[in-house]
């Protein structure tokens, strides 16, 4: 299973775009990069994933470059209530097995 | 429509005796997965069902097992009971079961073992 490299804490000011790096250099052509946030205390919460193409709904953007060893998830809006602990995590393509490899995560702080 | 369930949200044990946890899933949803998060060591994987068949399963020694049923709701059981097994247990619901649903969490069961 890929893994994933994540800075381990980022801060954001209150209403600038907070962009998240991911590293997954050994990711294999039919593996999803999806990002989930967690809240203190809370479940995981799903916010977007994508394969080659650029993703983008109603919380966020993301970014995956051309050879797919990294992407970016950008929250173009920062408020304080994404202040939580963001997962970029490679998800297992082949055999449909609903298999998440959580990394460490970035903590990102929004600040006013 | 309602979300993923899990009960009970809390509940305090001590080493040697087994618990068991249950996971109603969101309606229509067939694929129930199961992790384990704690300080030390983060959100790991336990094991995933799916048509009440285990699918996958992470490395947790035999202690750790789980069921699913005809209506798609789940039970983990963890029999004789260690202090590290103290951990948030949290259940994910899919419709479709493949690498492409969206996976959605409960709320958790955190679990202390005395």
């Amino acid at each position: 299973d890929a893994k994933t490299t994540q800075p381990p804490s980022m801060d954001c000011a209150e209403g600038r775009a907070a962009n998240l790096p991911c590293n997954h250099s050994t990711i294999s052509g039919n593996e999803y990069v999806y990002w989930y946030r967690q809240i203190h205390s809370q479940g995981p919460q799903y916010i977007i994933h994508g394969l080659k193409n650029n993703e983008t709904n109603e919380m966020a953007s993301l970014i995956i470059t051309e050879d797919r060893k990294s992407s970016t998830l950008i929250l173009p809006h920062a408020t304080l209530r994404d202040t939580a602990v963001y997962y970029c995590i490679v998800r297992v393509g082949s055999g449909g097995y609903n298999k998440l490899i959580f990394g460490a995560g970035t903590r990102l702080a929004v600040h006013p | 429509k309602a979300g993923v369930t899990q009960t009970p949200r809390y509940l305090i044990k001590t080493r040697g005796q087994q618990v068991t946890l249950s996971c109603s899933p969101i309606s229509g949803h067939r694929s129930v997965s199961w992790y384990q998060q704690t300080p030390g060591q983060g959100l790991q994987f336990l094991f995933e069902y799916f048509s009440e068949t285990q699918r996958n399963k992470g490395n947790f020694p035999g202690r750790f097992s789980g069921r699913q049923f005809s209506n798609s709701r789940s039970e983990m059981n963890v029999s004789t009971l260690e202090l590290g097994d103290s951990a948030l247990y949290l259940c994910a619901s899919s419709w479709n079961g493949t690498s492409t649903g969206e996976l959605f969490f409960g709320e958790g069961s955190r679990l202390t073992v005395l």
